[in-house]
């Protein structure tokens, strides 16, 4: 069981706005930078957040990140069929000593 | 553009040892990045195994620490997994990254396409 928690699954229609929380510690997220991961059906995850809300070149300004005390925030906006995805947040854990991802989300545009 | 690729055997009988190694493109072992592994069961999350610097630095996820050993060949480009007295729970698909690691700073930036090993036998 991930010290990260997410949502099962978000939903929205096309074009429509979708959040994904990841809540967890003091010992992970309230202490370090978060980062974002998306992963398509089928392939490997790609980096789409990192340093809580900074993107890396080629990814849309769609996708934001925000952090707050031991919570994370991915948004989506102008949501696109080719967003339906297992969306994972990221970071170390002091206490664990350990990298953790979230339970992960999954994505669909209704 | 850095490309990762995993490479070994696809299926692992009980109690032997899971061997991969993951080749980088470009030269780029050597840089200030670290090295890692990841591993997805089939229909579940992400789960983080370890990661090493150039140097032969290593760090474990404790869940594994007992079973995994991390190596670098720098004069082959690439980075190697052993898992041991693998069983069932460690059918997964095996993904290597490139890691960004400073400070509060703390991600993967690159990823392999992945390479399934079932424990089966």
């Amino acid at each position: 069981q991930s010290v990260l928690t997410q949502p099962p699954s978000v939903s929205a229609a096309p074009g429509q706005k979708v959040t994904i929380s990841c809540s967890g510690s003091s010992s992970n997220i309230g202490n370090n930078y978060v980062s974002w991961y998306q992963q398509l059906p089928g392939t490997a995850p790609k980096l789409l957040i990192y340093d809580n809300n900074e993107r890396p070149s080629g990814i849309p300004d769609r996708f934001s990140g925000s952090k707050s005390d031991t919570s994370a925030t991915l948004g989506i906006t102008g949501l696109q069929t080719g967003d339906e995805a297992d969306y994972y947040c990221g970071t170390w854990d002091t206490s664990l000593t350990a990298y953790v991802f979230g339970t992960g989300t999954k994505v669909a545009v209704l | 553009q850095m490309q990762l690729q995993e490479s070994g055997p696809g299926l692992v009988k009980p109690s032997e040892t899971l061997s991969l190694t993951c080749g980088v493109s470009d030269n780029s072992i050597t840089s200030g990045y670290y090295w890692g592994w990841i591993r997805q069961p089939p229909g579940k999350g992400l789960e983080w195994i370890g990661s090493i610097y150039h140097s032969g630095s290593t760090d474990y996820n404790p869940s594994l620490k007992s079973r995994v050993t991390i190596s670098v060949d720098t004069s082959k480009n690439q980075f190697s997994l052993k898992l041991r007295s693998v069983t069932a729970a460690d059918t997964a698909v095996y993904y290597c990254a490139r890691r960004w690691q400073w400070m509060v700073q703390d991600y993967f930036d690159y990823w392999g396409q992945g390479t399934l090993v079932t424990v089966s036998s």
